[in-house]
């Protein structure tokens, strides 16, 4: 076990809803980063949080939104979901003084849309 | 942009086959990592290379990083069911974050 979690582990919504993702980081790991996972693919970047500030973007539209708390727990908010958006949507956490990007991944949260 | 082509896509074979997947790119990586994911499961670290030229084992499994540090191999040796699973190499782009290959879906089959 890594000891990132996420929730839901599985949820279902229509198009034009709004979903948020939690997870919760490795303890001692300050920095956050989001992926989404299309079935058999390798994960795309969506963005990190550092600090609660966002440290970079992958490329994905605006309606794709998160945070980061002082705990260093985050958030991953879609509005207006899509079809597409239908993914694994992976949290991982690690240390950004660590040069060789090492992460550690959650579970996931299985995202079908409608 | 940066890429990582992984090769093969898809890999099907009997249990004690000998196997390799390789990960390519035309840019540099000051280093690169394997992962393996399970159905339902995120990603789970194998190893990390760092050094051109570097080769790791990991019991059944050796890495190796390509001397020009552009690409890397995984070799599994008599395979087992065990070893089934997605299989990730990832490296670190120009703007420090972690980007992942397409990944190789591997099915050992008993």
């Amino acid at each position: 076990e890594t000891g990132v979690t996420q929730s839901p582990t599985h949820l279902i919504k229509t198009r034009g809803q709004q979903v948020t993702l939690r997870c919760s980081s490795q303890s001692g790991h300050n920095t956050v980063s989001w992926y989404q996972q299309a079935l058999g693919q390798g994960p795309q970047f969506i963005f990190q949080y550092y600090r609660e500030e966002e440290n970079g973007r992958g490329n994905f539209p605006p309606r794709f939104s998160g945070l980061q708390f002082p705990n260093y727990s985050s958030e991953l908010n879609v509005n207006a979901l899509e079809l597409d958006d239908s993914a694994l949507y992976l949290c991982a956490s690690s240390l950004l003084a660590v040069t060789t990007g090492e992460l550690f991944f959650g579970e996931g949260s299985r995202l079908t849309v409608l | 942009t940066q890429l990582l082509e992984q090769s093969p896509q898809f890999l099907s074979i009997q249990e004690g086959e000998n196997l390799t997947v390789y990960c390519n790119s035309s840019s540099v990586f000051s280093s690169l990592q394997w992962y393996r994911q399970e159905p339902g499961e995120g990603p789970v670290l194998l190893v990390t290379v760092v050094t051109g030229g570097e080769v790791k084992k990991l019991k059944r499994l050796t890495f190796q990083f390509g001397d020009a540090r552009k690409d890397s191999s995984l070799h599994i040796t008599a395979a087992q069911t065990g070893d089934t699973g997605l299989y990730l190499c990832a490296g670190v782009d120009n703007t420090g974050k972690l980007i992942f290959g397409q990944g190789t879906t591997l099915q050992v089959k008993p």
